[in-house]
């Protein structure tokens, strides 16, 4: 069975600071997707960046980049310069790319609040 | 709107009643998926369908919960005798393509609170 962790409940940074949002995983499927969702008040989960576990290079997308090490079973999610409107809660999710298995499985979520 | 769409947003019943929850997907998309959203955590998956073939219903919590797509289009997700564990937010997501590669992100819709009395 899959498993998705998120240690960190609530998380509080300056605005224009960097800030890192963990996440840890557990699978025993040879290969795999990593996701990570954006979620505001609104309830609209917004898709950020995705990580193929043989990618060779850790995924960019504008502000946010995953810090993956496969190694440890972790898929960290960076955002550079964070602005006001990063305030959300944030999800890690996995997807397993064998046939037929296309749930997402997420973690429980960081609550991110971004201070001005 | 190009977006996935769901209805009603809100939806207050009483325990033991029916409820309906209807999900329109992004036009052409082959995948659509049904979650379920506790308060203060993260979803969990509850059913997948390919066009409107229902090929994973392993996460429906009890056969309460009924999930159809009878055209492969609109998605309804419906409750029998609601109970109040049942109150949670449904997530709908549909995904373009019924492989894994890269690009086949889910996209969600806003989800419809249902809140049972």
């Amino acid at each position: 069975a899959q498993k998705i962790t998120q240690t960190q409940p609530g998380m509080f940074v300056q605005e224009k600071e960097a800030v890192t949002l963990d996440c840890t995983y557990d699978t025993s499927d040879p290969s795999y997707g990593l996701f990570w969702y954006k979620q505001p008040s609104s309830g609209e989960m917004i898709f950020l960046i995705y990580q193929g576990s043989y990618d060779q290079q850790n995924a960019t997308e504008g502000r946010y980049s995953l810090n993956f090490q496969k190694a440890r079973k972790s898929a960290n999610l960076v955002i550079s310069a964070s602005q006001l409107g990063d305030s959300a809660m944030y999800f890690c999710a996995m997807r397993p790319s064998i046939q037929g298995a296309q749930k997402l499985v997420f973690g429980q979520g960081t609550r991110l609040t971004i201070n001005p | 709107g190009a977006g996935v769409s769901q209805s009603p947003r809100y939806k207050v019943a009483k325990r033991g009643q029916d409820v309906a929850l209807r999900c329109d997907p992004i036009s052409g998309h082959v995948s659509l998926f049904w979650y379920q959203q506790a308060l203060g955590q993260g979803p969990e998956f509850l059913t997948y369908f390919q066009n409107e073939a229902q090929l994973d219903k392993s996460g429906l919590p009890s056969d309460r919960f009924f999930a159809e797509r009878p055209e492969g289009s609109v998605s309804t997700l419906k409750i029998q005798r609601t109970q109040q564990e049942d109150s949670a937010v449904y997530l709908c997501a549909s995904s373009r393509h019924r492989d894994r590669g890269r690009y086949n992100e889910q996209f969600f819709g806003p989800g419809t609170r249902l809140t049972v009395l």
